[in-house]
């Protein structure tokens, strides 16, 4: 059964220091896996996807995610941090073989930013 | 403006009663879903439709009953509420296209059980 884990319950970074979201997978074959992020009291908001191809991918927001398939993992990560990007990070999965679109969610990685 | 809506934004009611939540898109999307965040901020699956067709059905109580006239509307009716469905309930909405699995999100409804 595919999923995904989302060690750090809680990310604390200074601002203009480099951040990282950490993510891992489980899933048979290669999967498609995802970013989102989630501002208080807001839906979740689309960041990234690796489907396929390179392996370092760039999204919204300034934000990349690097997949390495060794390491089952799909790292969020960020050179310089803002204050506006304290929120709340879900990292996702979807299993490639599966017929339906199910994506399974992470617990979540709260990102908090001093000045 | 082009996004996921959602209404009410929040739902206040009594153990026992039924509501609904309703959810359009208007992305031209073909598949539509709905999740149920906890208090913890863990986000599970519930339903999915696609072309107004129920695809996904995860372990939920029957209480729960989707419905889709079309393809840019998904409602959730739920009957006999009980506390324990007090959370935050997200639709969402997916393009059509092999690999356009990036979803689209609502802005939630807080439903409150008391």
């Amino acid at each position: 059964a595919q999923s995904v884990a989302q060690p750090e319950d809680q990310v604390n970074v200074a601002e203009g220091n480099p951040l990282t979201v950490k993510c891992t997978y489980s899933v048979s074959g290669n999967p498609y896996l995802f970013w989102y992020v989630q501002y208080p009291n807001r839906g979740l908001q689309f960041l990234l996807k690796y489907i396929t191809g390179d392996n370092l991918v760039k999204g919204s927001y300034g934000f990349e995610a690097e997949f390495n398939k060794s390491q089952t993992s799909f790292h969020l990560k960020k050179p310089s941090a803002l204050v506006s990007d304290s929120a709340l990070y879900f990292c996702a999965v979807r299993d490639p073989y599966s017929s339906a679109s199910k994506i399974i969610f992470g617990s979540g990685t709260r990102l908090s930013i001093r000045p | 403006d082009t996004a996921v809506s959602q209404t009410p934004k929040y739902l206040v009611t009594q153990m026992g009663n039924d509501k609904s939540i309703k959810c359009e898109q208007n992305l031209g999307h073909d598949t539509m879903y709905w999740y149920k965040q906890d208090s913890k901020k863990f986000l599970k699956i519930m339903f999915s439709y696609n072309n107004k067709e129920l695809i996904i059905n995860e372990t939920v109580p029957n209480r729960f009953s989707p419905k889709s006239p079309d393809k840019a509307h998904l409602n959730l009716h739920i009957n006999s509420l009980e506390l324990g469905d007090s959370a935050v309930y997200f639709c969402a909405s997916s393009p059509p296209g092999r690999g356009n699995y990036e979803q689209y999100f609502g802005p939630g409804t807080r439903l409150t059980v008391t």
